[in-house]
């Protein structure tokens, strides 16, 4: 069975452009969560999906951020423009429904905004 | 809102010893799960061992077992026979249970990581 799957794995660019990152959940995972470390800090929360649904976007830091989830499948975090501050690992993590299973993880996009 | 503290961001162990890995959270919440997670270097995160708040005995798999102090609010983890590939970051993580009613009930809140080492 695959993973969580993240694209890109790695990503450089310069402040004021946009960058969009992708997460392949689990199939049949409805839950989808991302989730973001800043160098040195906690990993954070940022928003819940329920198949295309927003549970929960109360993480998301400002509305430079947005993110979907078009056909409850995969999910896109767009950051535009990106600002330095925006530097860290995202993750993306996905679970049954039933919200108290294991959130299985993706292994992250490094996004340096230079 | 639910606090996660891991007071230990390094610690190092040789391999066979044991190694226990701290862990304190706040939270007013009565029902609530507790995790570790651990990412290896370059690697993907993933579930070492969770515990359900109302169960009074002590989460264990294989290697891992936890320390679950309710009162205390305390989560430590101990690994037996340490091993090279338990050389990661490890993550305690926080979730409060409650009924699935669209909100924001699942999101899990992490402490900072401990950086495990293990030597030869």
């Amino acid at each position: 069975e695959a993973g969580v799957t993240q694209f890109p794995s790695h990503s450089v660019i310069e402040k004021g452009q946009t960058v969009t990152l992708r997460c392949d959940p689990i199939s049949g995972h409805d839950n989808l969560y991302w989730y973001r470390r800043v160098m040195g800090k906690e990993i954070k929360f940022l928003l819940h999906f329920v198949k295309e649904s927003k549970q929960d976007e109360s993480g998301m830091p400002n509305n430079r951020f947005l993110a979907e989830r078009t056909g409850g499948t995969y999910s896109t975090l767009k950051v535009q423009p990106a600002e330095l501050e925006d530097s860290g690992v995202y993750f993306c993590a996905s679970s049954f429904l039933k919200g108290k299973e294991t959130q299985y993880f993706g292994p992250g996009t490094r996004l340096l905004v230079l | 809102a639910q606090t996660v503290t891991q007071s230990q961001p390094e610690m190092s162990v040789q391999e066979a010893e044991t190694v226990t890995l701290s862990c304190t959270y706040d939270t007013s919440e009565s029902n609530y799960y507790l995790f570790w997670y651990k990412q290896p270097p370059s690697r993907q995160m993933i579930l070492v061992i969770r515990q359900e708040a109302y169960k009074q005995q002590n989460a264990t798999e294989n290697r891992f077992s936890v320390n679950f102090q309710k009162a205390a609010k305390s989560f430590s983890l101990k690994i037996s026979d340490s091993q090279l590939g338990d050389t990661a970051m490890y993550f305690c993580a926080f979730m409060k249970q409650g009924r699935y009613d669209g909100g924001s009930n699942y999101k899990l809140t992490f402490g900072k990581g401990t950086l495990l080492t293990v030597n030869p």
